[in-house]
């Protein structure tokens, strides 16, 4: 069956540091994955979307990769900064599918 | 831009009890999307629509959810009769079109006692 899977445990790093969180997928034959930032009591707010020919995209401090051979996305935050703290979630979608599939997220805590 | 607006914030009812979950999505957007999470689950899809007419509904769970598109601007998800295995926060999302990322609203918190 299909599966998206997210390091269910925090991330707790120093201010400053490159934070780096992980997707892993099977049985998916993604045409694209995006990031959400999700914060307590809000809904999640789209960051990023790579396409399944790409490598590597960056915006601003986020930078994701992708290898489908490998079936895993990175997600970094270079340079993180408390305001950085919130849960992140990647969303898969396989190709002639326009429908998301969300992984359950991973929360990032950047301590000061 | 308002961005996606949901109706209630917060709900509390009682099971048995018909709870009516209201979505106005971004001016424009011809895509619209229900979703609920939980712990447990995580954020699942329930219904999507485009261009106000269901596609997918095989994510709703049961009988007792119906949604409804009447127009570009509105959008509605039901619980009737309401259980509590059904409190989760309900999220609406909207996007240009399908193929792009979704703009989602603050959810309804609800909880079914």
């Amino acid at each position: 069956s299909q599966k998206i899977e997210q390091n269910s445990e925090a991330l707790n790093i120093q201010e400053g540091k490159t934070a780096t969180l992980t997707c892993n997928y099977t049985n998916y034959s993604p045409a694209y994955l995006q990031w959400y930032r999700q914060d307590p009591g809000r809904g999640p707010v789209f960051l990023l979307l790579i396409r399944e020919n790409e490598k590597e995209k960056r915006k601003e401090r986020l930078k994701v990769t992708f290898d489908t051979t490998l079936k895993q996305s990175l997600f970094h935050i270079t340079a993180s900064q408390p305001a950085d703290s919130a849960t992140y979630l990647c969303a898969l979608t396989s190709g002639g599918s326009y429908i998301p599939t969300f992984g359950r997220g991973t929360s990032l805590i950047v301590h000061p | 831009d308002a961005g996606v607006i949901q109706s209630p914030r917060h709900e509390v009812t009682e099971m048995g009890q018909e709870v009516t979950l209201r979505c106005k999505p971004i001016s424009g957007h011809n895509s619209l999307f229900w979703y609920r999470q939980t712990m447990m689950r995580g954020l699942e899809l329930l219904i999507y629509f485009n261009n106000n007419v269901p596609i997918d509904d095989s994510g709703m769970p049961e009988d007792r959810f119906s949604a409804k598109m009447p127009n570009a601007s509105f959008s509605t998800l039901k619980i009737q009769p309401s259980e509590p295995r059904d409190s989760a926060v309900y999220f609406c999302a909207s996007s240009s079109n399908e193929e792009q990322p979704q703009h989602f609203g603050d959810g309804t918190r609800l909880s079914i006692l």
